[in-house]
């Protein structure tokens, strides 16, 4: 089947801290893959993207490279901002004509000053 | 401000009222979504449009209608919910439907709703 499987929370770090956030997909064929984040209060926003095996995907200091070979696409900060507290999805499109991504349950990040 | 507009931000409701929420988007994307987020769980994909036509409907329970009167706006009418049904509800949108490897959702802030 298709699906995202993404650690469990919360994650508690301090500030300046090494965040990992794991996260796994089941697919048939190579999805697109997508880290999502939502701040207190707010909607989702896309954090970042890969979209074939081997790419890395970047922004606000987040990386997260797409592994065919493990079928993964962990989240990775080398150092956390209290700003960056919030809710982060893992997350990979359907395919086909069907207009959906499939997310994972979201893994709650803390940062502590 | 991501150009998805959600209002109400919060809404209470009983389980024999009748209400209505709403989805304006800014961007000139073609497709919107219905999602229902509820704790501990994935987000579930509840309802596709496109091009004002729906395109997917997830087994949806029929107490939640969605109504797409143009390609900006999205509604999803509530009447005789139960208190499971108590949620955050997002819409998003995007250009196109999501096969495009490219294609990203735009979601706006949401509305929190409490059946009683």
């Amino acid at each position: 089947g298709n699906s995202v499987t993404q650690m469990e929370g919360p994650v508690t770090l301090s500030e300046e801290a090494f965040l990992t956030i794991n996260c796994t997909y089941t697919a048939t064929g190579y999805p697109s893959l997508f880290w999502y984040v939502q701040y207190p209060g707010e909607g989702l926003q896309l954090l970042l993207k890969a979209t074939k095996a081997d790419d890395k995907g970047s922004n606000k200091g987040f990386e997260a490279t797409y592994r065919k070979e493990t079928t993964s696409f962990h989240l990775e900060k080398g150092s956390v901002q209290v700003s960056d507290s919030a809710v982060y999805f893992c997350a990979r499109n359907y395919g086909g004509s069907q207009g959906n991504l499939i997310f994972g349950k979201g893994t709650k990040l803390s940062v502590k000053p | 401000e991501t150009g998805v507009t959600q209002t109400p931000r919060h809404l209470v409701m009983g389980m024999t009222n009748k209400k209505s929420l709403k989805c304006e988007q800014h961007l000139g994307h073609n497709a919107m979504y219905w999602y229902k987020q509820s704790a501990k769980k994935p987000l579930e994909l509840m309802f596709v449009y496109s091009l004002e036509e729906r395109v997917e409907n997830n087994s949806v329970p029929s107490r939640f209608s969605p109504e797409c009167p143009n390609s900006s706006h999205l509604f999803l009418h509530l009447h005789t919910l139960q208190p499971e049904d108590s949620a955050l509800y997002l819409c998003a949108s995007s250009q196109g439907l999501l096969e495009d490897r490219n294609e990203k959702l735009f979601f706006g802030s949401g509305t929190q709703l409490s059946v009683l």
